[in-house]
């Protein structure tokens, strides 16, 4: 199993661009999530989802959107970046089916600069 | 939100040593509470959870211990190696629907 994977690992965006961040898992989790992570701070997460086709808001989702059309994939979009938005950020899933729903795993992250 | 305080300056430990991390939160008291590590330029890698009604857990070298009265969690990492040098992050859940609320993390570095 490859576990959680994003693309791409690095990206320098124009303010006022707009891009995709990749994330799909191979475990057949339910739940999937997205964090960011700025320097010297904890993980925020941005949104979440519980199953295809549920998502949720998290604690910081102002301009950012999300899909979740299959089990597998998580897509992050970045409408119209700003430079607040550079960060890197983090992809995770966790089975979501009881006693293990607990354990979230990581993907490698995507170092995001907007100038 | 829940407000989670680690030990923001970095723990220098020699080899052998037990390196102990403090984690500390206000508000609620969430049902469970997890530990992270985290090497530059990686994501996450879960470690223990323990939960609110487990005083103590440990995993090999390392132990957990989980405080609700004074909203404290311990991290010990025993016979510490150079190989344990990374950040260490603690989570809690406010709602057991896996939207972890992270500390900053602490900064563990062990010389031989």
């Amino acid at each position: 199993n490859a576990g959680v994977t994003q693309t791409p690992k690095f990206r320098i965006l124009k303010i006022g661009q707009s891009m995709t961040l990749q994330c799909t898992q191979d475990m057949n989790h339910n739940y999937m999530y997205w964090y960011r992570q700025d320097p010297g701070m904890g993980l925020k997460l941005i949104y979440y989802s519980v199953g295809a086709g549920i998502t949720d808001k998290g604690e910081v989702p102002n301009g950012y959107n999300v899909s979740r059309s299959t089990t597998e994939d998580f897509p992050l979009r970045l409408e119209l970046a700003a430079p607040s938005q550079t960060s890197v950020y983090f992809c995770a899933s966790s089975p979501g089916n009881g006693e293990s729903t607990d354990t979230q795993y990581f993907g490698p992250g995507t170092r995001l600069t907007v100038l | 939100s829940q407000k989670i305080e680690q030990n923001s300056e970095a723990l220098n430990i020699q080899e052998g040593k037990t390196a102990t991390l403090t984690c500390n939160y206000t508000n609620y008291s969430p049902a469970y509470l997890q530990w992270y590590r985290q090497d530059p330029g990686r994501g996450p890698v879960f470690l223990l959870l323990i939960r609110e009604n487990e005083k103590e857990k440990r995993k090999e070298r390392l132990k957990v211990t989980f405080d609700t009265t004074l909203k404290q969690s311990l991290f010990h990492i025993t016979a510490s190696q150079p190989a344990d040098s990374a950040t260490y992050l603690c989570a809690l859940d406010p709602d057991s629907w896996g939207k972890l609320q992270f500390g900053a993390g602490t900064q563990v570095v062990v010389t031989p």
